[in-house]
């Protein structure tokens, strides 16, 4: 079992749509979690960064946490085409070098 | 305020040649990590580097081996490239430690090809 899941997709919705792209990891010890978003053929960019458990909220996205069941979601609120690209979740553990665990990323298309 | 910035952007090499890739991190940090993602992939930790030391691995060979400077510029350099070394490589750069400005940002990548 890799220490962090995600559905590939590609995951098609119309524009205007609510989209809500999820996550699920196996160590316990994350406690801060990133979603990056990456356009094809660039470097990833950092959305949404948060400690433990509970909601945030940046505009159209929100990040929700919930460490009892090990799960993340990424909610996008009226979706543009612009949105469309690879979405990334990064859960990383307190202490140590606190290096990010990559899941492999859910390819969002938003169509006209 | 420049972010972070990876050079060169392509590079094309036959396999068994050796290969250098450079980085320099965003204004104000100080701790490089070097990653290498295949298509379709999500990026893969080599290492990450601290102070002009090699601070964790990841699960790669020997062949990956890194450098920073200290101005915190930060080279990744592939020794026998092999077909499956075919990959962007990214660098992010932040700080140590988690917190309010943790700030782990990527550059846009070398896209290595060996042929």
């Amino acid at each position: 079992q890799k220490e962090v899941e995600q559905d590939p997709g590609p995951l098609s919705v119309p524009e205007g749509a609510i989209v809500s792209l999820n996550c699920t990891y196996s160590n316990s010890a994350f406690q801060y979690f990133m979603w990056y978003r990456q356009y094809s053929r660039k470097g990833p960019e950092l959305l949404m960064y948060t400690y433990s458990s509970g909601n945030k909220e940046d505009g159209r996205f929100t990040a929700q946490v919930d460490k009892s069941s090990k799960y993340i979601s990424l909610f996008i609120r009226d979706s543009q085409p612009s949105d469309s690209a690879t979405y990334l979740c990064a859960p990383l553990a307190e202490g140590g070098s606190y290096i990010p665990t990559f899941g492999r990323g859910t390819s969002l298309i938003v169509h006209p | 305020d420049a972010g972070v910035t990876q050079s060169p952007t392509h590079l094309i090499k036959t396999r068994g040649q050796q290969v250098t890739l450079r980085c320099s991190p965003k204004s104000g940090h100080d701790t490089v990590s070097w990653y290498q993602q295949a298509l379709g992939q999500g990026p893969q930790f080599i290492f990450q580097y601290y102070e002009e030391e090699e601070r964790q691995r990841g699960n790669f060979p020997d062949r990956f081996s890194g450098h920073q400077f200290p101005n915190y510029s930060s080279e990744l350099n592939v020794n026998a490239l092999l077909l499956g070394d075919s990959a962007l490589y990214l660098c992010a750069s932040s700080h140590p430690a988690p917190g309010a400005d943790y700030g782990y940002t990527f550059g846009s990548g070398t896209r290595l090809t060996v042929v």
